[in-house]
């Protein structure tokens, strides 16, 4: 338990579904993430939010849409996805994000994405 | 730009053997160097890291030294349990960045009783 839940834990779409997956973390953090872990692929960062603010969206589709009420709370709002977007999807946070040191990422234990 | 490259797995052990799992990068500056851990079912944990050169990070039981020479991060463990079986990634966070990891592919490591 690193103190950063995901739910659903598993989640099966259709290509014009819309559905959005959740992330909360109890650690006080500040800085929030997305990651994607695909087959055979490294984790691909997708989006980094700091304060709620967005600091970083990695060339992600548009059929991704992130939002971060409060720090936390993280959303991945998804619509029209593709069978390429079948993935596990990873949220971590951290103390300060891009305004601290290297810190460590404490990472959720992702939600299981088929899109069909 | 920064890329990680660890062995293929997977990597399948008698319980108690000796492990070496490879790691090599290459980066801008001087980054610091992550071993990370994923059993089944659950997210990444972190298990050791070091921040600079000839730093070795190490916990339970696992060890890594950081070789600026070699580019290398290498982990090892005396003596794996059936426990240990997980997905291990090596990662990086370059020198000019405060959140930006990069991952290796992941290795599978399977230890049998």
């Amino acid at each position: 338990e690193t103190g950063v839940t995901q739910t659903p834990r598993h989640l099966v779409m259709g290509m014009t579904n819309k559905k959005s997956l959740k992330c909360e973390q109890h650690l006080g953090h500040n800085a929030m993430y997305w990651y994607k872990q695909s087959a055979k692929k490294p984790l691909e960062l997708m989006f980094v939010y700091s304060l709620e603010e967005r600091v970083e969206n990695n060339s992600v589709p548009s059929r991704f849409s992130p939002e971060c009420p409060n720090s936390s709370h993280l959303f991945l709002h998804l619509h029209t996805l593709q069978p390429e977007d079948s993935a596990l999807y990873l949220c971590a946070s951290s103390q300060n994000g891009p305004t601290g040191g290297q810190e460590t990422q404490y990472f959720g234990p992702g939600t299981r994405l088929l899109v069909l | 730009g920064d890329s990680v490259t660890q062995m293929e797995g997977p990597v399948t052990l008698s319980e108690e053997a000796f492990l070496t799992i490879n790691c090599t990068y290459t980066a801008t500056g001087y980054p610091s160097l992550f071993w990370y851990v994923q059993y089944p079912g659950e997210g990444l944990q972190l298990l050791l890291k070091a921040t600079k050169a000839d730093d070795k990070g190490s916990n339970k039981g696992f060890e890594a030294t950081y070789r600026k020479e070699t580019t290398s991060f290498h982990l090892e463990k005396g003596s794996v349990q059936v426990s240990d079986s997980a997905v291990y990634f090596c990662a990086l966070m370059s020198g000019g960045s405060n959140y930006k990891l990069t991952f290796g592919k992941g290795t599978l490591l399977t230890v049998n009783p």
